[in-house]
């Protein structure tokens, strides 16, 4: 049974950067049949899709996030990563990874972790 | 404000049928893009309802169901049941991939 897990620091200090990684158990990240992303929910609100990547190292980005925005890959491990940099209160959110299926714009996630809480302040 | 555009609530009685509407525009739905659906309960990780607009994972009631007509899409739910109790968002592609701003259902 695929898993999904989330790690990274609480908090972090504005202008700073934002670190997660996902750890996939129960399955291969190298599998060719799907893609692998980040999803955050600000508090009370809801959901925004960060990003997605291929285990060959191929990434997409939400055009609102893309200059701050880096997702990569260890195959090795069985991880991907997150980094968002120059945060701000407005990053404050909940972040969760997630396994994309589906293709030609027909993108959904159908596995997820449980998500981290990242808190954005000094 | 979302590309998607969902009512903030719905109510209905134990036993009933809902509708949450999803509607969008010619670049996402209307464009022939698939729509998905995803249950949140509070404080835990979305999970995926219907998928390619019409389908159900393996082990979702079929008291739930998804269509989709020119650029709106339809999340219906009968014998509505306690556990329905939750936040719905609808989800599409235009440009990248996006989510409507959510539903709170409430069983009465």
């Amino acid at each position: 049974q695929l898993q999904l897990q989330e790690s990274g620091p609480g908090l972090v200090k504005p202008s700073e950067t934002l670190s997660l990684i996902c750890t996939v158990s129960g399955g291969s990240i190298s599998s060719s049949s799907y893609y692998w992303g980040w999803i955050r929910q600000p508090p009370g609100r809801g959901l925004e899709w960060i990003g997605s990547l291929y285990y060959t190292g191929s990434t997409y980005y939400n055009p609102s996030l893309k200059s701050r925005v880096t997702i990569s890959v260890d195959t090795s491990r069985n991880q991907f990563s997150l980094k968002l940099s120059s945060v701000t209160a407005a990053d404050t959110a909940v972040y969760y990874c997630a396994r994309r299926r589906g293709g030609s714009g027909n993108y959904y996630m159908d596995v997820w972790g449980k998500g981290t809480t990242v808190t954005v302040s000094s | 404000q979302s590309v998607l555009t969902q009512p903030p609530s719905v109510s209905g009685a134990p036993g009933q049928r809902v509708t949450i509407s999803c509607t969008g525009s010619s670049s996402n739905i209307g464009a022939g893009y698939d729509v998905h659906w995803y249950k949140q309960l509070p404080g835990t990780a979305p999970k995926l309802l219907i998928y390619a607009t019409t389908n159900r994972p393996s082990g979702v009631p079929d008291r739930f169901s998804g269509s989709k007509s020119g650029t709106s899409a339809s999340l219906a739910i009968t014998g509505l049941q306690a556990d329905d109790e939750a936040d719905y968002y609808c989800q599409s592609y235009d440009s990248s991939m996006m989510f409507g701003g959510g539903t709170k259902l409430t069983v009465l």
